[in-house]
């Protein structure tokens, strides 16, 4: 079946980076765009960024710019979600969700299970 | 980019038909039909619901339909039971390139 399985939880202080994993199976994983949505405790979802797998091309919401950085490796069909210069208000949990066509204008049909990060001196 | 605007919460009761709005503007909502819906029980990884709109991915519920006019975009969830209670959010894709959720609206079956 289609599943996405993410790294596990994190904990890190103010200023460091972390970066997260998304290794799909059960499907081609170069047909479908990642995407990354993060939910901070008792909060809404916030998309952060996509990727095309088949290219590597992201894009960023205009508020990480500079501070998140989204790859992919093939080989392993596994996408990474890097943030850095961390923040207290980053505490949250971080999830990658696969798009339901080829286009990057798709829907978030599959989920990761969510990866927590928590940011704290 | 501003989130979709929803309704904190709504409630009805159990057999009850339920609307949730999700209003945006033109440059969302208004101009594309990559609008869908989420549902999130507590806890829980958000569920597709509703995709391009009014599309209801294979295994959900048919009591659950979305419809869009202008800016505003709907989620009905029909004949409601006691497992709808959860938290919905709407979702749309931009002309900034970019995607933007509702700040979310938590259901509660009476």
């Amino acid at each position: 079946q289609v599943q996405l399985v993410q790294s596990g939880a994190e904990v890190k202080k103010p200023g460091a980076s972390v970066k997260v994993s998304c290794k799909a199976s059960g499907y081609r994983f170069t047909g479908n765009y990642i995407y990354w949505v993060r939910q901070a405790p008792g909060q809404g979802l916030e998309w952060m960024a996509w990727i095309n797998p088949n290219n590597g091309g992201p894009n960023y919401a205009q508020k990480f710019q500079g501070r998140v950085t989204v790859t992919r490796d093939t080989s392993i069909s596994t996408a990474y979600m890097e943030l850095s210069r961390l923040r207290s208000d980053d505490t949250a949990v971080y999830f990658c969700a696969r798009g339901n066509s080829g286009t990057y204008k798709a829907d978030f049909d599959v989920w990761g299970q969510g990866t927590m990060v928590t940011v704290s001196s | 980019q501003s989130a979709l605007t929803q309704p904190a919460s709504v409630s009805g009761s159990p057999g009850q038909s339920i609307t949730i709005s999700c209003t945006g503007t033109s440059s969302d909502v208004g101009f594309y039909n990559y609008v869908s819906w989420y549902q999130q029980h507590p806890g829980k990884v958000p569920k597709l619901m509703i995709y391009e709109v009014s599309n209801r991915p294979s295994g959900v519920s048919n009591r659950f339909s979305g419809s869009k006019s202008g800016n505003t975009a709907s989620l009905t969830i029909s004949g409601l039971q006691a497992e709808d209670e959860a938290d919905y959010y709407c979702s749309s894709y931009t002309s900034s390139n970019s995607r933007v959720f509702g700040g979310g609206t938590k259901l509660t079956v009476l």
